[in-house]
């Protein structure tokens, strides 16, 4: 496709229950993004890969979450043990990263509810 | 001190008006300077970047930064009820690396 794609759209799902999230990059994008945006508060980055290694993931909150990358392109990010502070969305992003701004493109998001 | 502070509205104004929206950011090592704008339930696209101080104009957008008071502006000219959304300004040092984001500012235009 065009744009970075996201899936599921929406998901909600009970205390405590695994859920993994995937993120689709725009093609031949060598840097991918995940970022989470909840009620009210800004985008708090979580993880970035480039190619298939994930040189920082200083922002994962905490050992419930993971995220690995394949092939260079799709992207799963997993949270174990859902909490319903995880209740956001989380955005992926895709860049050609290295050329000209880095400018970040985005999916729509995964709108995770925790119940 | 939060690495980039925006005030979060929400900015209601009527359409026409001038639009100044607003950032300020600590880390001086700062080189770039970028806007998204996020409509609801979307995510956020880049609408414009500067690099270092000065202006820039895109149609009926100016970005201006003053490195020296680390602030940085956006300023939206005729606003249009298209533009409701909310804008979040994203500074980065130079070479490359995570962009910090602020909380963004909802920007409200009334018909």
């Amino acid at each position: 496709g065009a744009g970075v794609s996201q899936s599921p759209s929406n998901k909600v799902t009970e205390k405590g229950k695994d859920v993994e999230l995937r993120c689709d990059p725009i093609s031949g994008h060598t840097a991918l993004y995940w970022y989470r945006q909840s009620l009210g508060q800004g985008l708090e980055f979580l993880i970035y890969f480039q190619g298939n290694s994930a040189p920082d993931k200083s922002g994962l909150p905490s050992d419930r979450f993971s995220a690995e990358r394949t092939g260079g392109s799709v992207s799963t990010l997993t949270i174990q043990r859902t909490q319903q502070e995880d209740s956001a969305v989380y955005l992926c992003a895709s860049s050609l990263r290295g050329q000209g701004t880095g400018e970040l493109f985005f999916g729509e998001g995964s709108r995770l509810t925790v119940l | 001190q939060k690495e980039v502070e925006q005030d979060p509205g929400p900015l209601s104004v009527p359409e026409g008006a001038i639009v100044s929206l607003n950032c300020t950011y600590s880390n001086s090592a700062f080189q770039y300077f970028m806007w998204y704008r996020q409509y609801s339930r979307k995510g956020p696209e880049l609408l414009m970047y500067t690099y270092s101080s000065g202006n820039k104009e895109d149609g009926r957008f100016t970005a201006q930064v003053d490195k020296s008071s680390k602030y940085i502006s956006l300023f939206i000219r005729d606003s249009q009820p298209s533009d409701s959304a909310t804008y979040l300004c994203a500074p980065r040092p130079s070479g490359y690396s995570t962009l910090t984001f602020g909380k963004g500012t909802m920007l409200l235009v009334s018909p």
